[in-house]
């Protein structure tokens, strides 16, 4: 069955370093989300992207991150300059389409820790 | 703001019992309510509910819409062990690429 992958599994870093998180939807998927997961905190949206432009974003999403599809196939999430607090389990998803009963699929996700 | 409840948030039985796992929400735009099943890494799909009281069931697990009063339910039937996890309930909302709003999820154990 198809899935969506992410690489790393863990990634560690010093604050204020850059770090890229890499994900590759689901093939056939157009719409490509991230999440993130705070230690013992809900799941929270990120952003979601769709035709080449991002379609929304939280209030989290601020100017430090960034999301690019480079290829056809690579889905990556950005952070300019991490802060202790961007420490948290990075989730990518895909769905087919939206509108049509067609859910998002998640990655395993991307254990992130700023030192 | 928007808003989803999952009650309880943790809870412990035996294999073979049957538990019910609730899902309430307050959203706008709201398009659909989703299950999720988390164990160690990836949320993985459960259910997609759009319309009230039309249950949907695969094997014991089964689920439920009440678009008036705004919850859902999960029921797992006959608990093995293979069904400890976190459950997740998410509500959709928006047009275009619709983003998910997650509850704080069910720590479920079940003890052989």
């Amino acid at each position: 069955e198809p899935e969506v992958t992410q690489t790393p599994s863990h990634q560690v870093t010093q604050m204020g370093q850059e770090v890229i998180l890499r994900c590759v939807p689901i093939s056939n998927h157009l719409y490509f989300y991230w999440y993130r997961q705070i230690l013992g905190q809900k799941v929270e949206f990120l952003v979601s992207f769709y035709n080449n432009e991002i379609s929304e974003k939280s209030e989290i999403f601020d100017d430090q991150f960034s999301v690019e599809r480079p290829d056809g196939s690579n889905f990556t999430l950005k952070i300019r300059s991490t802060k202790l607090e961007d420490s948290a389990m990075y989730f990518c998803a895909s769905s087919e389409r939206t509108g049509h009963n067609q859910p998002q699929h998640f990655g395993d996700g991307t254990r992130l820790s700023i030192l | 703001e928007d808003k989803v409840v999952q009650s309880p948030l943790s809870l412990v039985v035996h294999e073979g019992d049957t538990v019910t796992l609730n899902c309430s929400y307050e959203v706008t735009n709201f398009r659909s309510l989703l299950w999720y099943k988390q164990e160690k890494k990836a949320p993985t799909f459960l259910f997609m509910l759009t319309s009230s009281g039309i249950e949907k069931k695969s094997g014991r697990l089964s689920s439920i819409l009440d678009k008036k009063e705004l919850f859902s339910i999960l029921n797992i039937t006959a608990t093995q062990t293979g069904d400890s996890a976190i459950y997740l309930c998410a509500v959709e909302r928006g047009q275009g690429a619709q983003k998910l709003v997650f509850g704080q999820g069910t720590r479920l154990t079940i003890n052989p």
